[in-house]
This record gives structure tokens, C-alpha cells and sequence, in this order.
């Protein structure tokens, strides 16, 4: 039981490029999340998912976009990536009424 | 509007002394509240949450938090902090019944542990 897994670990971008940052859970929650943290900010929430087909907008979703490809897996996508999308990415799931279960975060550097 | 406020930003302890972090929230619905630790370079981990019952809540690692619903709070505590302990400290409140699971999270407590 791996719970959520992220990939890549690390990246660096130079402006302008895109890339996609991969999340996958294996507990069966119906919801997952996307969150960006910047020192200060705390987690900002992205884009989530409460169900698969279905995603919505959070706090700071411009510049990205999200794909929730089945129930395990839930995608984000930088298509021309920005130096204030330097952050550290984090994805999140849950089931109603529980604890938000995060991964190990994606370390990105845009130059 | 919904809110979560960890007033200090950042705190400093001496090894074996008492901690406090405060978390006080603004929500309409009934909530349920956490609180979650982040070492250095790595994730969140739930250290404890509370959804109905005991107002007192014990959690892993030796902490416990109570929460005050005429106060609007939920604050963290541990009688005896080890240097281990020393990360950063998010509380979080959702709403019982929603159907989402989403959470509101306060920017962060960092706890630095003087030996």
C-alpha cells in the first residue's frame, strides 16, 4: 500500500517550457488535490477532484491545468511554466469526513 | 469567509520545555479540524484531528489539542518538547457532512528547538 505517490521528485524548467506532474493514490478516494506551497504561504490549493470526471478550480489555478485521468491517478499540467511557478507541488486525496492523505511533493525550479 | 489563522509564524523552544501553537478558525458549518507536521524536504503528516466526541484529542508523537468551540480554536500542545520535534505545523479545519473533503489550511507554524 503505497498511499500517494508523485513523480518527478525534482525538476528544473527553463521559461517557457511544459511539463506535466504525476500523482497517483491507491486507497480508493473519490477526491484528490493539487496544492503549491511557497515559504510564508502555507498550501495553496490548485485545481482538485471530487470524483473522477469532475475537476474545479481553487485558489490559484492560473497558469495550470488538470486532468483526472481514472479514480487512481490525477494529472497537473504547466504548459509554458513561469519563474513564479518556482514551488514545491504537493497532491493530496481523501474519502468524506477524513484526513487529507499528501505525497512526498515535486521540487520545481523554473529558470 | 472561511479562515484559518496560526498567529505565530514562527516559535523557539528550549529541549524539555512546554508548547504551545495556537490555530483559530472562521467557519460557518460545524467542523472538523487537524493539525499536520512537515519536517524539512519532505510531505505532511496528520498528527492528530478531531471530528466529534472528547474536546481533548490525543495525537502521535506525544501531542495532544483541544478544541474550543467558544473560542473558535484548536490549539496544539505538547508538555515536553524533544529536538526532533522541530518542523513546521499546519492546522486545517473542513466541514462535517461535505461531500468533497476539502480543507482550509492556516499558513504554518514553524518550531525551531534550542538545546
Amino acid at each position: 500500500n503505497a498511499g500517494v505517490t508523485q513523480t518527478p521528485k525534482f525538476q528544473v524548467l527553463k521559461t517557457g517550457q511544459s511539463m506535466t506532474l504525476q500523482c497517483a493514490q491507491d486507497m480508493n478516494h473519490n477526491s484528490m488535490y493539487w496544492y503549491r506551497q511557497d515559504p510564508g504561504m502555507g498550501l495553496r490549493l490548485i485545481y482538485y477532484s471530487a470524483s473522477e470526471g469532475t475537476t474545479d478550480k481553487g485558489e490559484v489555478p492560473n497558469g495550470y491545468n488538470v486532468s483526472r485521468l481514472n479514480k487512481r491517478e490525477f494529472s497537473l499540467r504547466l504548459e509554458s511554466a513561469a519563474p513564479s511557478q518556482t514551488s514545491v507541488y504537493f497532491c493530496a486525496s481523501t474519502r468524506p469526513g477524513d484526513e487529507q492523505y499528501f505525497g512526498p511533493g515535486t521540487r520545481l525550479t523554473v529558470t | 469567509a472561511q479562515s484559518v489563522t496560526q498567529p505565530d509564524i514562527h516559535i523557539t523552544v528550549s529541549e524539555g520545555a512546554s508548547l504551545e501553537l495556537r490555530c483559530n478558525y472562521s467557519y460557518g458549518a460545524t467542523p472538523y479540524l487537524f493539525w499536520y507536521v512537515q519536517s524539512p524536504g519532505q510531505g505532511l503528516q496528520l498528527l492528530l484531528k478531531y471530528f466529534s466526541g472528547d474536546t481533548l484529542v490525543q495525537g502521535i508523537k506525544g501531542f495532544e489539542a483541544e478544541f474550543k468551540r467558544s473560542q473558535s480554536s484548536f490549539n496544539l500542545r505538547k508538555p515536553s518538547v524533544h529536538w526532533s520535534d522541530a518542523a513546521e505545523y499546519f492546522c486545517a479545519v473542513g466541514a462535517h457532512g461535505g461531500s468533497q473533503g476539502n480543507l482550509i489550511f492556516g499558513k504554518g507554524t514553524k518550531l525551531s528547538v534550542k538545546p
